[in-house]
């Protein structure tokens, strides 16, 4: 089955500054990779995603990457701020089947 | 759009009695629900995945009879956890996708607010 590996699992940045969280995945059948954002007692919010026909995909001052060779893709947040501050969930799925999901990023911007 | 509701958001139990948690797709018709259990400070675990009209899919090491899942319309999901016990005390996630296979199917999951449950 996938395996997916989030790093780092904790990552401090001072408000202003970009973040960066890797992910691995080991399917190469693997197609949707999305990055979901959950703050303390609530359920996870989807931030972005991208398909595996498309390299790179940016919302504002967040951007994923994906790497099909290297099976990675990667989160960056610019310009991070205060309410950023929670914990990032990676996944990768192939066609129909469930989300395999890394163990979480917890991000801590400081003002 | 893609609203996903949970139904308590906590809840406190004796231990040995059941608790039933709603999830709901307030926007959308839901073709397939997943609920996950996730404990302090750990990732999602996908317990179960179900489809409208049939019988869920269990993941291994999670106990049917006493994690029931109902999905009887396209909108809502129940988990039951029956004879509850200190252990089973958790966040319960539930999650929606819409869509069918062919016709717009999209895997994105949807999540609820989650459902904090204590077993005294």
């Amino acid at each position: 089955g996938e395996n997916v590996e989030q790093h780092p699992s904790t990552l401090s940045v001072q408000e202003g500054d970009s973040a960066v969280i890797k992910c691995t995945y080991s399917d190469s059948a693997s197609n949707y990779f999305p990055w979901y954002k959950q703050e303390l007692g609530k359920g996870p919010q989807l931030i972005i995603d991208i398909r595996s026909n498309v390299g790179e995909k940016k919302d504002q001052r967040i951007a994923v990457t994906l790497n099909k060779t290297a099976k990675h893709f990667s989160l960056h947040i610019t310009e991070t701020q205060p309410e950023d501050s929670a914990v990032y969930f990676c996944a990768a799925s192939r066609g129909y089947s469930t989300l395999t999901f890394g163990k979480g990023t917890m991000l801590l911007v400081s003002p | 759009g893609a609203v996903v509701s949970q139904h308590p958001s906590r809840v406190i139990c004796k231990s040995g009695t059941s608790v039933k948690i709603e999830c709901r797709s307030l926007d959308f018709q839901a073709t397939t629900m997943f609920w996950y259990r996730q404990f302090p400070k750990q990732s999602l675990m996908l317990m179960a995945t179900s489809n409208e009209g049939s019988k869920a899919t269990y993941e291994q090491g999670v106990e049917k009879d006493k994690f029931l899942i109902n999905h009887a319309s396209l909108t809502l999901s129940t988990l039951t956890v029956t004879s509850a016990h200190p252990e089973d005390s958790s966040f319960y996630i539930c999650s929606a996708s819409r869509g069918l296979p062919g016709v717009g199917f999209t895997n994105e999951q949807f999540f609820g607010p989650g459902t904090r449950l204590t077993v005294l």
